[in-house]
């Protein structure tokens, strides 16, 4: 399995822009999540979904962040308009729902953002 | 509430030492509590957890301790290596299937 993968792993955009982070969770896996992580906040859960359906999406900062996931094996969180304070690792994460509660998180390798 | 403090913020051992992590929560309800890894550039990356029912856990030269009664766990990692060196979070479920994580520890190995 090639496990979690995210696209693209470097994205450099100036204050304004429309900005579109990609996920491909390991197949099988029926939790999807998306972090962002700054050195000011640490590892921040930004919003998850189950089964395609979101969850708990109250650690979006604000209306100019959005997430989708039309299908199981693909996620998007969007960004518009991007402003520098957004600039910062986003990673995103998938786990299985185990019969014992929650199941280990595997994380993808994050999007660098840089917003100038 | 659902912060997870961790303790220290950083922490610097001679190769060979013990390093000892401790996280504290506030929710009693948490019943999973993950131990991740990150090395610089890279993705944080699971080492070992522990689900309420247990006590302690150990996984070679790593170990971790729960005490639900305290609402403390503790990461021990012994024999330290110069790989050792990254940045440990603690993590706790907050309820929901998700995790809230600790403020991360640096820890350094020095030769």
């Amino acid at each position: 399995d090639a496990g979690v993968i995210q696209s693209p792993r470097h994205e450099v955009t100036e204050m304004g822009q429309e900005v579109t982070l990609r996920c491909k969770p390991i197949s099988g896996h029926d939790y999807l999540f998306w972090y962002r992580q700054t050195m000011m906040r640490g590892l921040e859960l930004l919003i998850y979904f189950n089964n395609n359906v979101p969850i708990d999406d109250s650690g979006m900062p604000e209306d100019r962040f959005s997430a989708k996931m039309p299908n199981a094996s693909f996620s998007t969180l969007k960004i518009q308009p991007s402003e520098p304070r957004d600039s910062a690792v986003y990673f995103c994460a998938s786990s299985l729902a185990g019969s014992g509660g929650l199941e280990t998180q595997y994380f993808g390798p994050g999007t660098r953002l840089l917003v100038l | 509430g659902e912060n997870v403090e961790q303790h220290p913020s950083t922490l610097s051992v001679q190769e060979g030492d013990s390093a000892v992590i401790k996280c504290t929560y506030s929710d009693s309800a948490s019943n999973y509590f993950p131990w991740y890894k990150q090395e610089l550039g890279k993705r944080p990356q699971l080492i070992i957890d522990i689900r309420s029912n247990v006590g302690e856990k150990k996984d070679q030269r790593i170990a971790v301790t729960l005490n639900k009664t305290a609402k403390h766990f503790s990461l021990h990692i012994t024999e330290t290596q110069p790989e050792d060196s990254a940045v440990y979070f603690c993590a706790r479920e907050g309820g929901g299937n998700k995790l809230t994580f600790g403020t991360g520890t640096q820890l350094k190995v020095e030769l």
